[in-house]
């Protein structure tokens, strides 16, 4: 079974600094890469998905991250983080042409100090 | 258009009492996946709906637990009865049922079972 690897449980940044949260997973076949964040008492939301093509994808807030195949790799990058960055970010596949649920990492916490 | 519902946000009950979660997925998504999350540990995959029908119950711990989704609609996760290890928050969530698009999630029900 697949599965997704965070390197980092929790980050503390101070503002303006850059970020970059590791992912990796194991599955050989082809995937479809996802970052969710969840804001403090708010619901999962989509920050940015890679189905296919350019390997580095831009999503909201920022946010970017770069799909390298050769490593399993999906990391998630912002050059400048802000206070209201603060949140908890996970990285989940889903594995291309399953029932399509999503297997997430452990989840990073990161906390940006103003 | 309204977002993914879950009710109630928050449940304690003890030992051996029965809850039932409710999922109000997006209207016209045709996937609905339950997630559950104990603390500390990742997101895991419970079960996905595809309208009425169960595609994937694999995810489910054991038989105390009861998934339905009358009508294709609303979802209901039934944990009868209750003990000390399903404390967690519950996520639903739902997405269309082809094409490339990314699930939405609900805010989540953090259940405790004390």
């Amino acid at each position: 079974a697949q599965s997704v690897s965070q390197h980092n449980h929790h980050v503390i940044l101070s503002e303006a600094a850059s970020l970059e949260l590791g992912c990796n997973y194991s599955y050989g076949g082809t995937v479809n890469l996802f970052w969710y964040v969840q804001y403090p008492g708010q619901h999962l939301q989509l920050l940015l998905k890679y189905f296919s093509g350019d390997p580095l994808v831009k999503g909201i807030k920022g946010f970017e991250a770069e799909f390298i195949k050769s490593k399993f790799s999906f990391n998630l990058r912002k050059p400048s983080v802000q206070w209201s960055d603060t949140a908890e970010y996970f990285c989940a596949v889903i594995v291309s042409g399953s029932a399509r649920q999503l297997t997430f990492g452990s989840g990073t916490q990161l906390t940006v100090l103003p | 258009e309204a977002g993914v519902t879950q009710f109630p946000s928050h449940s304690v009950i003890e030992k051996g009492q029965t809850v039932t979660l409710r999922c109000d997925p997006i209207s016209g998504h045709d996937n609905l996946y339950w997630y559950r999350r104990v603390m500390g540990k990742e997101i895991k995959f419970l079960l996905h709906f595809v309208k009425e029908s169960k595609q994937d119950e694999s995810g489910m711990p054991n038989n105390r637990f009861l998934a339905e989704r009358t009508g294709g609609t609303y979802s209901t996760l039934k944990v009868q009865p209750a003990e000390l290890e399903d404390s967690g928050v519950y996520f639903c969530a739902s997405s269309h049922l082809t094409g490339r698009t990314e699930a939405f999630f609900g805010q989540g029900t953090r259940l405790t079972v004390v």
